[in-house]
């Protein structure tokens, strides 16, 4: 089944070490995007990919960056987590902006602590 | 700002009734709303898209309707069953053809 895969499910990572959150999708999306949701909160858009081109949203910490070598993968990369960054981060595609007629795909997240 | 606006409290619905969630939208008028599903610990799921010229949109137990003058959508689950307890989320796409979430409605379906 086409669908969008986040690893790991659950990640622990030290205060100030740097960590990778990887996503991949089968479904040969143009869109990919990542949010954070935190524990009874909205998820949070933090960043999407359209194709190569990368837009961050205005209020996103530089801690955040994103990488998408190809169609198929995206990461998050969190370059110094702080407590603050304790979060679930989900991965969404869509086949193309401003189409959400099927609404956004998303993985089933990866749930991260930072200690 | 754009604001979407669910009920953060929980939603206690017996089994077999209906299940009614509200989400109000200000300072927008969307062209669509979304409606997802989201269990603990688990990626949201779509469900519905019902757009600003339809009034109501049904897929089997699911209805939602748009009240474009209230600026409300009204999420409703027939014939409710315990398998129906999650969170229900709704979204709309902004001027930037972003979506934005609400915080979402936490449903439990009492047996």
């Amino acid at each position: 089944d086409a669908m969008v895969i986040q690893n790991p499910r659950y990640q622990v990572t030290q205060f100030g070490k740097p960590v990778t959150l990887s996503c991949s999708q089968t479904l040969n999306h143009n869109v990919m995007y990542w949010y954070q949701q935190k524990s009874s909160q909205a998820p949070k858009l933090l960043f999407h990919y359209y194709d190569k081109d990368f837009n961050n949203e205005a209020d996103t910490p530089d801690n955040f960056q994103s990488r998408r070598p190809n169609t198929s993968f995206c990461f998050l990369d969190i370059r110094s987590p702080g407590l603050g960054d304790a979060a679930m981060y989900l991965c969404a595609t869509s086949r193309d902006i401003g189409t959400g007629n099927n609404g956004y795909t998303f993985g089933s997240g990866t749930r991260l602590t930072v200690v | 700002s754009q604001k979407i606006e669910q009920n953060s409290e929980a939603l206690n619905i017996q089994e077999g009734k209906t299940a009614t969630l509200t989400c109000n939208y200000t300072n927008y008028s969307p062209a669509y709303l979304q409606w997802y599903r989201q269990d603990p610990g688990r990626g949201p799921v779509f469900l519905l898209l019902i757009r600003e010229n339809e009034k109501e949109k049904r897929k089997e137990r699911l209805k939602v309707t748009f009240d474009t003058t209230l600026k409300q959508s009204l999420f409703h689950i027939t014939a409710s069953q315990p398998a129906d307890s999650a969170t229900y989320l709704c979204a709309f796409m902004n001027r930037d053809d972003k979506i934005i979430f609400g915080k979402g409605t936490r449903l439990h379906i009492l047996p």
